[in-house]
């Protein structure tokens, strides 16, 4: 039962270009919405969250936006740079805790 | 946060402890596993020194939390289902978690 999903496994952007990541999740008991972003061998590491009762926050380069109706949120990376290729996963917490549920990840290829 | 060790080679049916431990005084730590091509899974989780719970596959694990600072996991009967690479992680308030490098395990 993945409460969290990220659909596309992979995506490759042209440096300079936008990246957009998309996740979609089931449960509305989910308070927070974060995204991570993970080099080979290394742990995950925190890249910018949203709180539910927003729609938008952004980061420098990174956007992240959340449609709460359709249960979909997704992060935006302008513009993409060939150091942001790795992984990225999209994470939700449940609002009774600190309990996340992680999507499968998605691999971002910034081509120079 | 620290894990050790980075990775481990294991046969069936042993006992094993994977160590991590944090400086930060966090009072929330949890072990995530994941597999190739999944996200990352909740083992069990601590809200804080003596108090533990399990996360979404906790089968075939153990956790303890005597200290602030330490939340071992242990595979008392290790299973080559059980092969996976693991990441500890701390909270403050949150809402980010802090994960420590991860530990591969493989058990033939």
């Amino acid at each position: 039962d993945q409460q969290v999903k990220q659909n596309s496994p992979s995506l490759s952007v042209q440096e300079g270009r936008i990246s957009i990541l998309n996740c979609d999740y089931t449960n509305s008991m989910f308070d927070y919405f974060l995204w991570y972003k993970k080099y080979p061998a290394e742990g995950p590491t925190f890249l910018i969250s949203i709180s539910s009762i927003k729609d938008k926050n952004e980061d420098g380069r990174f956007t992240v936006f959340l449609n709460k109706s359709a249960k979909h949120l997704s992060l935006h990376i302008v513009p993409s740079q060939p150091g942001d290729s790795a992984v990225y996963f999209c994470a939700a917490r449940l609002n009774t805790g600190n309990q996340f549920y992680f999507g499968t990840g998605t691999s971002l290829t910034v081509i120079p | 946060v620290t894990q050790n060790p980075r990775y481990l080679i294991t046969v069936t049916g042993k006992k094993l402890t994977v160590t991590c431990s944090q400086n930060m005084n966090h009072e929330y730590m949890s072990w995530y596993r994941q597999d190739p091509g999944m996200g990352l899974k909740l083992i069990y989780y601590s809200v804080g020194a003596g108090i533990t719970d399990k996360g979404e596959v906790p089968n075939g694990y153990n956790v303890s939390r005597s200290t602030t600072e330490d939340f071992p996991l242990r595979l008392e009967l290790a299973a080559p289902s059980q092969t996976s690479v693991y990441f500890c992680a701390s909270i403050d308030f949150g809402p980010e978690a802090f994960f420590g490098q991860g530990t591969g395990l493989t058990v033939v």
